[in-house]
């Protein structure tokens, strides 16, 4: 059964601090794997998408890797702001499957 | 560029009523998803329609949920009857085909309240 499991569930820290966000997975065969930004009252927004041969993805202070052979990756978040205060969701995608399998996502909060 | 759209934000009804969730797709996005979003289960895929067709309803909880997508630019999402236990924010998306590597966009959501 294809699964997507995301640690820590819930993440506090002070502005200016870094964390890293961690997502494993089962899905089988891989496809791809997003991060997605869900902002209270929003719905989820891509961040990423990271392919098989991709180990490391920037977008502004995220950054996401990618480790195919553990079946692991991360989203790491530098200099946090007030604003990266969202739930961070791993969607992994199957090779030839529309739907894609959804981790239940780490819920960060950044305080002053 | 306007994204998803879900109508309404916000319902409040009595359970045993009927309940339609309204959704607008991107214009030329061809592939639809309804998911129901809890915080015991985070986000759950109730049905995927492509090109107007519904393709997978394997998520439909019962015959309570019904949906469909008369055009390529709006789908509705029916509960009847409406129980406490469907409580929870109801996401459309849209994306540009249906395979793996296109992303979905999602609307704001319609968040459901069952009295």
């Amino acid at each position: 059964k294809n699964q997507v499991e995301q640690s820590p569930q819930s993440l506090i820290i002070l502005e200016g601090k870094n964390c890293t966000l961690q997502c494993n997975y089962t899905v089988s065969p891989f496809s791809n794997l997003r991060w997605y930004k869900q902002d209270t009252g929003r719905g989820p927004v891509s961040l990423t998408i990271m392919t098989f041969s991709e180990n490391t993805k920037s977008n502004g202070r995220y950054t996401a890797t990618l480790d195919a052979d553990t079946k692991q990756s991360s989203l790491h978040i530098t200099a946090s702001q007030l604003s990266d205060s969202a739930s961070y969701i791993c969607v992994v995608s199957s090779g030839g499957s529309y739907i894609p399998t959804f981790g239940r996502g780490t819920s960060l909060i950044v305080h002053p | 560029d306007a994204g998803v759209i879900q109508s309404p934000r916000h319902e409040v009804t009595e359970m045993g009523q009927e309940v339609t969730l309204r959704c607008k797709p991107i214009s030329g996005h061809n592939s639809l998803f309804w998911y129901r979003q809890t915080m015991m289960r985070g986000l759950e895929l109730l049905i995927y329609f492509n090109n107007n067709v519904p393709i997978d309803d394997s998520g439909m909880p019962e015959d309570r949920f019904s949906a469909k997508m008369p055009n390529a630019s709006f789908s509705t999402l029916k509960i009847q009857p409406s129980e406490p236990r469907d409580s929870a924010v109801y996401f459309c998306a849209s994306s540009l085909e249906g395979g793996p590597n296109q992303p979905q966009h999602f609307g704001d959501g319609t968040r459901l309240s069952i009295l």
